[in-house]
């Protein structure tokens, strides 16, 4: 079946760093492909996502290209800010369902 | 748009209580919903899928009798915690597919639901 593994945090990065957070995948088929983030003490919010391989999602600075010969779907930002602090969640849906695999999220904190 | 919402936000109750959790889609009808939990610094743990007018699906593990979901209507899914004991503190989230809006795959977050047993 279908499965994630995402890169382990904490990572925390000053302002303006360059951000990645690894995130691959393995599946039947090409499922679309997630990136979700949970800003403290609040429910998830989509980020951005990938329906078919080679989609480049991108949102509030943040991109993720769905590659499938490397079955990877890595997040990145060119400069992050405070704000940005949060957790980071890649998700893929279970083969043939409706229900997301996540992965064990990768919390981000970004200082000043 | 693709709005979900949850109520309570947070709630406190005394063991052996039971609490209900609404989670409600406000401008979409959400055929199915998701029920998850997530524990301090954990990833999301898919508890139940529920589906409009019949019974949820439990995930292994999870006691269907203690966490009661019901989902009446195509905007509103209820969870039930009965009897509720310390360990069921944790924070809960549900979500809803959309399956006009965002594709078959796509699934819109509340806002979590944090439950405190004393």
């Amino acid at each position: 079946g279908n499965s994630v593994t995402q890169m382990e945090g904490p990572v925390t990065l000053s302002e303006e760093a360059f951000l990645t957070i690894n995130c691959t995948y393995t599946a039947t088929g090409y499922p679309s492909l997630f990136w979700y983030v949970q800003y403290p003490g609040e429910g998830l919010q989509l980020l951005l996502k990938a329906t078919k391989a080679d989609d480049k999602g991108s949102n509030k600075g943040f991109e993720a290209t769905y590659r499938k010969e490397t079955t990877s779907f890595h997040l990145e930002k060119g400069s992050v800010q405070v704000s940005d602090s949060a957790v980071y969640f890649c998700a893929v849906p279970f083969s043939g369902t409706y229900k997301y695999i996540f992965g064990t999220g990768t919390r981000l904190k970004v200082l000043a | 748009g693709a709005v979900v919402s949850q109520h309570p936000s947070w709630v406190i109750c005394k063991s052996g209580t039971s609490v209900k959790i609404e989670c409600r889609s406000l401008d979409f009808q959400a055929t199915t919903m998701f029920w998850y939990r997530q524990f301090p610094k954990q990833s999301l743990m898919l508890m139940a899928t529920s589906n409009e007018g019949s019974k949820a699906t439990y995930e292994q593990g999870v006691e269907k009798d203690k966490f009661l979901i019901n989902h009446a209507s195509l905007t509103l899914s209820t969870l039930t915690v009965t009897s509720a004991h310390p360990e069921d503190s944790s924070f809960y989230i549900c979500s809803a597919r959309d399956e006009e809006r965002g594709g078959v795959y796509e699934q819109y977050f509340g806002p979590g639901t944090r439950l405190t047993v004393t």
